[in-house]
C-alpha cells in the first residue's frame, strides 16, 4: 500500500524568502502525486499534481514541485513566499490501476513572518 | 470553477443522537464522493468511498453501521453519524470527483464540518 511522509511538521519562513516543503512517498509502481493547501477550518485546494511526463510541474499561486523517482520525493517549492501562503500543506499519493483513493501525509504547517 | 458545498459547517450534538452531514456538488455531477475524517494536527483519513447508486466502500476499521453513507443522486452524498459519542468529535471533509475513471477528473473538496459531541 502507498504511504506519504512529510518530515517537517511546522516550518517558519520570512515573507519573501524561498520555501521548500518535503514529501516522500512509498509506492511500488508509478505514483500519482498531489499537493493540497488547507486554510484553517476549510477544505483542501489543489495546488498541483504529477501524473507523468515532465518531472517539474507548475501549479497555482506560484508553486512548483519536482518529482524525483530515485529519491521517492515530490518536494514543493516557491521562490518567494507571501504572507497569504500561511496554511497547512498536504502531500498525497494515489495509485494507478483503478483505485481513486488518495493517501495523505500528516501535513506541514507553514508560518510566514513579516 | 467547480464547487462542493458541505453542510453544516459546524454542529454540536448530545451524546447518543445522530447527525447528518450533506455534501453537494453544485455545478457538476459527482459519480464518486469520498468522506474523510481529520483529527487535530493530523492528516485526512479516508473513511469511505461512495459511488452513486451503489453501496459505499468503507476503509478498514470504519464502522459502516455507525457512519452511514448515502449517495442517492449525482449531486448529493450524505454521511450520518449514528448514536454519536464524544470520541466521534472531529472534522469531517467530503470530496467529489466528476466523471468516471481516475485522477484526470479533478477532486473537489468541501469546506468541512466540525462535529462536537457533548
Amino acid at each position: 500500500a502507498q504511504s506519504v511522509t512529510q518530515p517537517d511538521i511546522h516550518i517558519t519562513v520570512s515573507e519573501g524568502a524561498s520555501l521548500e516543503l518535503r514529501c516522500n512517498y512509498s509506492y511500488g509502481a508509478t505514483p500519482y502525486l498531489f499537493w493540497y493547501v488547507q486554510s484553517p477550518g476549510q477544505g483542501l485546494q489543489l495546488l498541483l499534481k504529477y501524473f507523468s511526463g515532465d518531472t517539474l510541474v507548475q501549479g497555482i499561486k506560484g508553486f512548483e514541485a519536482e518529482f524525483k523517482r530515485s529519491q521517492s520525493s515530490f518536494n514543493l517549492r516557491k521562490p518567494s513566499v507571501h504572507w497569504s501562503d500561511a496554511a497547512e500543506y498536504f502531500c498525497a499519493v494515489g495509485a494507478e490501476g483503478g483505485s481513486e483513493k488518495l493517501v495523505f501525509g500528516k501535513g506541514t504547517k507553514l508560518t510566514v513572518n513579516p | 470553477g467547480a464547487v462542493v458545498s458541505q453542510h453544516p459547517s459546524r454542529v454540536i450534538c448530545k451524546s447518543g443522537t445522530s447527525v447528518k452531514i450533506e455534501c453537494r456538488s453544485l455545478d457538476f455531477q459527482a459519480t464518486t464522493m469520498f468522506w474523510y475524517r481529520q483529527f487535530p494536527k493530523q492528516s485526512l483519513m479516508l473513511m469511505a468511498t461512495s459511488n452513486e447508486g451503489s453501496k459505499a466502500t468503507y476503509e478498514q476499521g470504519v464502522e459502516k453501521d455507525k457512519f452511514l453513507i448515502n449517495h442517492a443522486s449525482l449531486t448529493l452524498s450524505t454521511l450520518t453519524v449514528t448514536s454519536a459519542h464524544p470520541e466521534d468529535s472531529s472534522f469531517y471533509i467530503c470530496s467529489a470527483r466528476g466523471g468516471r475513471g481516475t485522477y484526470n477528473s479533478p477532486l473537489h473538496f468541501g469546506n468541512g464540518t466540525r462535529l462536537t459531541v457533548t
